[in-house]
């Protein structure tokens, strides 16, 4: 069963706006985990935030956590048409030591 | 670093026969992970393994699907006898440690079974 699920499912923006995507999961986590798909590809890890962290950031991403409403978003500012992809966030449960990955957004950036 | 290598890249094959997909993780990481990837389910882990033992095959669909790790650098997934319905794209991932951090995954296989 899916854990995470990423709203929206799909998002179409220009280049240089800023794209938000959602994700909301059921259970308790260790730890929150944000990968990129580009088409035809395999997922690139983006960025993990442990339970205990409420914010990250690397370079133009931006990731919040909060638990109390089991929710996470990713924030990609100033987007680029090389952004592009499928976004899927991933969770890992306490005890366990896989990965249960969302649906994930589509985003579409255009020039 | 090559990154983790799948092959074949893409298979077609008749339902009935036997497929085998291969993975070679990073060398050093020692949690392997096999998914599959479809429209419908989306990513499903089907197993991990962990210091070339299977951790977890819960995920593994019927009694059709096998997978091995002889060794550190190598893994195979086999489905046999293929079906329509396993027409998908396989994964291979690794990672450090015993999993639940940061995966290095594959280029994929996509598997069309007729």
């Amino acid at each position: 069963s899916q854990q995470g699920e990423e709203d929206p499912q799909a998002l179409s923006i220009q280049e240089g706006e800023n794209a938000t995507m959602n994700c909301s999961y059921k259970t308790s986590i260790n730890n929150l985990q944000w990968y990129r798909q580009n088409s035809g590809r395999g997922l690139v890890h983006l960025i993990l935030i442990r339970s205990n962290e409420r914010e990250k950031h690397s370079g133009r991403l931006r990731v919040t956590l909060d638990t109390s409403k089991k929710s996470s978003s990713l924030l990609i500012t100033a987007s680029r048409a090389a952004d592009t992809a499928s976004y899927f966030c991933a969770t890992v449960s306490p005890g366990y030591s896989t990965l249960t990955f969302g649906k994930g957004t589509m985003l579409l950036v255009s020039p | 670093d090559a990154g983790v290598i799948q092959s074949p890249r893409h298979e077609v094959t008749e339902m009935g026969q036997e497929v085998t997909l291969r993975c070679k993780p990073i060398s050093g990481h020692n949690s392997l992970f096999w998914y599959r990837q479809t429209m419908m389910r989306g990513l499903e882990l089907l197993i991990y393994f962990n210091n070339n033992v299977p951790i977890d095959d819960s995920g593994m669909p019927e009694d059709r699907f096998s997978a091995k790790m002889p060794n550190a650098s190598f893994s195979t997934l086999k489905i046999q006898p293929s079906e329509p319905r396993d027409s998908a794209v396989y994964f291979c991932a690794s990672s450090f440690g015993r999993g639940g951090y940061e995966q290095y995954f594959g280029p994929g296989t996509r598997l069309t079974v007729t």
